[in-house]
């Protein structure tokens, strides 16, 4: 039982490149998130998806889309990055009856240049 | 909207000493809170919950918070650190039934001092 998993754990981009961030839970949860940690920022919500075939936006969406490939995977694209997208991405992971409690996986870490 | 205050940024405490981290929550409605440890390089664990019931909440790593709703308080506490406490802390708010996600802190970091 691997719990979250992300990939990769660090990537280094251009201003302008796009990539794609994986995230898959093997805990049979039916939620899953994806958020943003910066310096003195604490984590805050980019989007959410509450089940399979759902996706909502959070606090900070924008140069950001999701995908939820199916109930175990839960992926973020960054289509065309940013300076201001260097941060460390987290995808989070919760189970339908204690839905408010997350688990989170080891992070990704993205350097925009 | 909700938030949640973690007024330090930065706590020094002896190993062996005492901790109290703070957190202060805004939520209309009854909040989940929760406490989530975060070492250097790492992702996030929780430490703890409050849904509801006993106010006084155990955790993992003998940690402990306590649920005020007076004073919309949810703060964390251990009687004697150690120096593999050294961490980042964050508290968070979520809603009852809420799968869109929690509102963090900004986090208090913590440093041991031998």
């Amino acid at each position: 039982n691997a719990g979250v998993t992300q990939t990769p754990k660090f990537q280094v981009l251009k201003t302008g490149q796009s990539m794609t961030l994986q995230c898959a839970q093997d805990m049979n949860h039916n939620s899953m998130y994806w958020y943003r940690q910066d310096p003195g920022m604490g984590l805050r919500l980019i989007y959410y998806s509450a089940s399979e075939g759902t996706t909502d936006k959070g606090e900070v969406p924008n140069g950001y889309n999701v995908s939820r490939l199916n109930k175990r995977e839960f992926s973020l694209r960054l289509e065309s990055a940013a300076p201001s997208q260097t941060s460390v991405y987290f995808c989070a992971s919760s189970w339908a009856r204690d839905v408010e409690t997350q688990y989170f996986g080891p992070g990704t870490r993205l350097l925009v240049l | 909207a909700q938030s949640v205050t973690q007024p330090d940024i930065h706590i020094t405490v002896s190993e062996g000493a005492s901790l109290e981290l703070r957190c202060n929550y805004s939520y209309g409605a009854t909040p989940y809170l929760f406490w989530y440890v975060q070492s250097p390089g790492q992702g996030l664990q929780l430490l703890l919950k409050y849904f509801s019931g006993d106010t006084l909440v155990q955790g993992i790593k003998g940690f402990e918070a306590e649920f005020k709703r007076s004073q919309s308080s949810f703060n964390l506490r251990k009687p004697s650190v150690h120096w593999s406490d050294a961490a980042e802390y964050f508290c968070a708010v979520g809603a009852r039934g809420g799968a869109d996600g929690l509102t963090f802190g900004k986090g208090t970091h913590l440093i041991i001092q031998p």
